[in-house]
């Protein structure tokens, strides 16, 4: 089945503890990204790679790592997470450079205490 | 970051009636989606819209992308308690080189049995 998998699905950590979500799509998919939705600000891109080795940032990086070694991963990393960090966080992938047309995970429910 | 904006933000309805919600920019997009995402879940594409003043139908539900490209509705008709969800439009910004997804804040619709 073609699908995109975030885990975990619910974390709860403290404020500095580094953290990682990971990623992964078995699309071949070159495009992947990462965003979060919080209440009243939809959808924001934080980060997204159009291929191996190729990332750039989204509308709201600051405070997030992402790293892509392989196509079909796409870890998100906070190396120091704060509370304005708590949010539901989104991997998607899409068959198209563009990033249109685009493959959600389930996604991460993150609180950071 | 080009701007969509959708309304209404909240809408609650009464199974079996008709609906219509708004995505509207100032700016041209050069393919306009629709998402339909369900509490827990991560947002499944519906339709992708291209050409202006297109129409396309998925069962009861009417997408329509404006003739100047910069605006988009979703109709749907005899809603169904399934039809309960978030609905979020997303366009890809007009010119080269557009690798940004851009989504608007997304409709809560209730329909209630």
């Amino acid at each position: 089945e073609a699908q995109v998998t975030q885990n975990p699905r619910y974390l709860i950590t403290v404020t500095g503890k580094k953290l990682t979500v990971t990623c992964s799509q078995n699309m071949n998919h070159e495009y992947m990204s990462w965003y979060r939705q919080d209440p009243g600000l939809g959808l924001r891109q934080i980060y997204y790679s159009m291929n191996v080795e190729v990332t750039d940032k989204g509308d709201v990086p600051e405070g997030y790592k992402v790293s892509r070694k392989e196509k079909r991963n796409f870890p998100l990393i906070l190396e120091s997470p704060s509370p304005n960090q708590t949010s539901l966080y989104f991997c998607a992938s899409s068959p198209y450079r563009s990033g249109e047309k685009l493959f959600f995970g389930s996604g991460t429910q993150l609180s950071v205490l | 970051t080009q701007l969509l904006e959708q309304s209404p933000q909240f809408l609650s309805i009464q199974e079996g009636e008709n609906l219509t919600v708004y995505c509207n920019s100032s700016s041209v997009f050069s393919s306009l989606q629709w998402y339909r995402q369900e509490p827990g879940e991560g947002p499944v594409l519906l339709v992708t819209v291209v050409t202006g003043g297109e129409v396309k139908k998925l069962k009861r539900l009417t997408f329509q992308f404006g003739d100047a490209r910069k605006d988009s509705s979703l109709h749907i008709t005899a809603a169904q308690p399934g039809d309960t969800g978030l609905y979020l439009c997303a366009g890809l910004p007009s010119g080269a080189g557009s690798y940004q997804l851009t989504f608007g804040k997304g409709t809560k619709l209730s329909v209630i049995p």
